[in-house]
């Protein structure tokens, strides 16, 4: 069964609007999950770093005020898309690793569609 | 983090064995070889994970040549249900101090033709 879980799996809204999606870890604890965007036919690529209890980590080019990140528990980290427009469409994918060393466990996504 | 190449696209048909090789020639001493499978619309799903020689498990077998700067992913009897996009990564154990995040290349589109 799923060990990372993402909601909602698909959000469509107006542009300009803030857009909240959650990751939650299912059955362990996460000081640390990962947020990927993914375009059509392309590969995932790496937006930021969330901690727990601590600032999130940004890639390079990911504006941190447009994506903003909390990760307020173990369980769970967020993603706000803010003020979104069209260009920020595209499939949102976090992941999680179980324990330390292990392989991270990807959550099944949210399609944002921003009209 | 290590850079890794597939080849962009393989065809097979229902019932052979699919082999998917993937360089990375700068691989280091702590680095362990992580492939995934990605559906459409769906998250990736982890496959096998290896460190050197050879790692099986139910869906596939990991080999891992001595000087480590390829791996090749093997699939006994390919079914339609495996076609799919499938990634090679190579990144440190979270646990060896490295944050454990994970830098997605291309990946192979495999299409299993009936």
């Amino acid at each position: 069964g799923a060990v990372v879980s993402q909601h909602p799996s698909w959000v469509i809204c107006k542009s300009g609007t803030s857009v909240k999606i959650e990751c939650r870890s299912l059955d362990f604890q996460a000081t640390t999950m990962f947020w990927y965007r993914q375009f059509p036919k392309q590969s995932l690529m790496l937006m930021a770093t969330s901690n727990e209890g601590s600032k999130a980590t940004y890639e390079q080019g990911v504006e941190k005020d447009k994506f903003l990140i909390n990760h307020a528990s173990l369980t769970l980290s967020t993603l706000t898309v803010t003020s979104a427009h069209p260009e920020d469409s595209s499939f949102y994918i976090c992941s999680a690793p179980i324990l330390p060393g292990q392989p991270q466990h990807f959550g099944d996504g949210t399609r944002l569609s921003i009209l | 983090l290590a850079k890794t190449t597939q080849p962009i696209s393989m065809d097979s048909y229902e019932g052979q064995e699919v082999n998917i090789t993937c360089s990375h020639n700068n691989i280091a001493t702590n680095d362990y070889i992580t492939w995934y499978q990605q559906f459409p619309s769906q998250g990736p799903r982890f496959i096998i994970q290896g460190y050197k020689t050879k790692v099986t498990n139910e869906v596939a077998s990991l080999f891992i040549p001595a000087d480590r700067k390829s791996s090749t992913l093997s699939l006994p009897r390919v079914s339609l249900s495996d076609t799919a996009v499938y990634y090679c990564l190579v990144a440190l154990h979270h646990g060896s101090g490295n944050t454990g995040k994970l830098i997605f290349g291309q990946g192979t589109t495999l299409q299993v033709k009936p």
